[in-house]
């Protein structure tokens, strides 16, 4: 069974950072294109980032361009995003996703909040 | 970026009814489109890739249909575990986006 568990969310001040990780199980992590999306309280999916399978590609929203790498350790099976420079409408559920080669999400992790205020 | 147009916003059907929601996209995205259901305080599902492919283990009153710019999902016969939030993504070019989402609930 694909598992994807998030952590590393909570209540972070405006131009702080914060690392979210998600650790995978069920499936050859190495094999495939990893991503995060996040969801504003109330609001659509908004994507933000993705990663392939080897870490060599990765692929940013405009809107966290500059501000969020996103890596990966295939060693340990794990999914990262280091968020700098946060601001309030960074606020959001931020899901850890699988994805396809084409960039459909065929599986997602429960989700982690992050709360950017001070 | 390519926008994504869902209609309608909200939707309220009976147990059985056949509902259809629409995705519109900006430019062709040439079948680059996935649905997915979300059930309230829970994460995105993957119902349909390329359009009109089945995610596997969806049931099969759920179906996806449409092309260049206009797509649709379609639930037949309604049940009650239906209800949710469904959301279309377009993978066609980056950034990927999503359409604003249709709330569908029980009339």
């Amino acid at each position: 069974e694909v598992q994807l568990v998030e952590s590393g969310g909570g209540l972070v001040q405006p131009g702080r950072s914060l690392k979210l990780s998600c650790a995978a199980s069920g499936f050859t992590f190495s094999d495939y294109n990893m991503a995060w999306v996040r969801q504003a309280p109330t609001k659509g999916l908004e994507w933000v980032a993705s990663i392939s399978y080897g870490g060599s590609n990765t692929h940013y929203g405009d809107s966290v361009k500059g501000r969020f790498t996103i890596s990966r350790d295939n060693a340990k099976s794990t999914l990262y995003l280091q968020m700098d420079s946060l601001r309030s409408e960074d606020t959001a559920t931020y899901y850890c996703a699988r994805h396809s080669g084409l960039g459909y999400f065929d599986y997602w992790g429960q989700g982690v909040m992050v709360t950017v205020s001070s | 970026d390519i926008q994504m147009t869902q209609s309608p916003a909200s939707l309220s059907a009976s147990l059985g009814e056949t509902v259809t929601i629409e995705c519109r996209a900006s430019e062709d995205i040439y079948n680059g489109l996935a649905w997915y259901q979300q059930k309230p305080g829970k994460s995105p599902q993957l119902l349909i890739y390329n359009a009109n492919s089945l995610h596997t283990g969806v049931p099969s009153r759920f179906s996806g249909s449409g092309s260049g710019t206009q797509y649709s999902l379609k639930i037949n016969s309604l049940q009650s575990e239906d209800v949710a939030s469904y959301f279309c993504q377009q993978y066609y070019d980056y950034p990927w986006t999503f359409g604003g989402g249709t709330k569908l609930e029980l009339k």
